[in-house]
């Protein structure tokens, strides 16, 4: 009973570094998003892909890059890390349209 | 495109009812609704789709009024497991992107 798993759980960078958070799930959902959670702003779309090798931009895209290569990984790239970026990231997968999200755990991510 | 909750929070004693609002200034496919506790994931209550329809779950149930853009979440005889934050999701076009809402904060005590 995975289901949708997120590493690192923590994590602390300095501002101008890169890193990958890893998102993977086993129930062979087709669609997967990243969110980003801020205080006060709820949940916001950041990148989404409908199956391997299809991927496009959400509400607040700029600063990160995605690729989706199977069916079971979406890992979200942070290219150039920034303080603005500090955040819990969600990931979630689905079957397909209009149907429930299942979210991972989140990482929280702070960049100094 | 964010819809709009309200209200922001509210405080219940065990027991008695609460309804939470969603509203949209766009023409929705689909309205979700979550509960988060807080540090843990959002987990899924429901979907209504469009059509006006209006499910339940257990003593926890949701309209949507397809014409107004506006979805309620009705959470009757509340319960201690019922406290988090409510959000509400909108998805305009049918392909699952949803926008959030800034969510509810509901508190039940003893």
């Amino acid at each position: 009973n995975a289901g949708v798993t997120q590493t690192p759980k923590f994590q602390v960078l300095k501002t101008g570094q890169s890193m990958t958070l890893q998102c993977a799930q086993d129930m062979n959902h087709e669609y997967m998003s990243w969110y980003r959670q801020d205080p006060g702003m709820g949940l916001r779309l950041i990148h989404y892909s409908v199956g391997a090798g299809i991927t496009d931009q959400g509400e607040v895209p700029n600063g990160y890059n995605v690729s989706r290569s199977t069916t079971e990984d979406f890992p979200l790239r942070l290219l150039s890390a920034a303080p603005s970026q500090t955040s819990v990231y969600f990931c979630a997968s689905g079957p397909y349209s209009n149907q429930p999200q299942h979210f991972g755990d989140g990482t929280r991510l702070s960049i100094l | 495109q964010q819809p709009v909750q309200s209200p922001q929070a509210v405080i219940l004693r065990e027991g008695e009812d609460a309804v939470i609002n969603c509203s949209s200034s766009k023409a929705l496919y689909s309205v979700h609704w979550y509960r988060q506790k807080h540090g843990e994931a959002p987990v899924f209550l429901m979907i209504l789709l469009k059509g006006g329809e209006q499910k339940g779950h257990d003593k926890i149930s949701a309209s949507f009024n397809e014409k107004k853009q506006q979805s309620s979440l009705y959470l009757t005889a509340s319960q201690l497991s019922y406290s988090g934050t409510y959000f509400c999701g909108t998805d305009q076009t049918g392909a699952n992107n949803l926008f959030f809402g800034t969510g509810t904060r509901l508190t039940v005590i003893p």
